[in-house]
């Protein structure tokens, strides 16, 4: 899988807790995403990173924070979760941006918010 | 609003035929159009993926037909097998793997 790490796998929390969601990667690549799969949406854009410290905001980044301290690893905050914050939650690589590279996925982590 | 629409959200073909599933964009500036392949539990993965300056891009039994006029590009998969049971995905980007729009997914069975 591409040397991408997601970690947990499987989380339930509750309303109104902050969780962070980790993706550690061994690929030394600049380019790291998190997306949100949710039936009936595909997935969906939440941040991205171009590399250490530097993020900007996908399509779905409200109620979502990312920090990015060193370039193997791409955290994921949900500050306060909600239940529509319930998804399958992917973390993508790539080593550039472009046509000649591809974005690599995780295995995912299945966040319920209950 | 959905910016990459896919149909059918589900397809079942018997063993060896033709699997064919359908993706409509909007925005005129997507100029990348990947097809991703996910089975249950793992993440989505590349399967193959086309510019706009060709009409057609073919890989083993895959297909990815592109209308530029149209703003639909299709995934054909020929002699389709069972092993090809997954849900896939189409894509879109104005540059590259960077912030890809997906479309909704279609899971694709394959009976005997």
């Amino acid at each position: 899988d591409a040397g991408i790490t997601q970690s947990p796998r499987h989380k339930v929390t509750e309303t109104g807790t902050p969780v962070t969601l980790r993706c550690h990667q061994t690929e030394n690549h600049r380019y790291m995403y998190w997306y949100r799969q949710d039936p009936g949406h595909g997935l969906r854009l939440i941040h991205y990173s171009y590399g250490v410290k530097d993020t900007d905001k996908g399509e779905v980044s409200d109620g979502y924070s990312v920090s990015r301290s060193k370039t193997e690893d791409f955290l994921l905050t949900l500050e306060s979760a909600t239940s529509s914050q319930t998804s399958v939650y992917f973390c993508a690589i790539s080593g550039d941006r472009g046509y000649n590279t591809e974005a690599f996925f995780g295995q995912g982590t299945r966040l319920t918010v209950v | 609003q959905q910016q990459v629409k896919q149909s059918p959200q589900s397809l079942i073909v018997q063993k060896g035929g033709i699997s064919i599933i359908n993706c409509a964009y909007e925005n005129t500036a997507f100029d990348y159009f990947p097809w991703y392949q996910q089975f249950p539990g793992k993440g989505p993965a590349l399967l193959i993926a086309i510019r706009p300056d060709v009409s057609e891009k073919k890989e083993g039994r895959f297909t990815i037909s592109f209308n530029k006029s149209a703003k639909q590009f299709s995934l054909h998969i020929m002699d389709s097998q069972p092993g090809d049971s997954a849900t896939y995905f189409c894509a879109a980007s104005n540059f590259g793997n960077e912030k890809l729009t997906f479309g909704t997914g279609t899971r694709l069975t394959i009976i005997p």
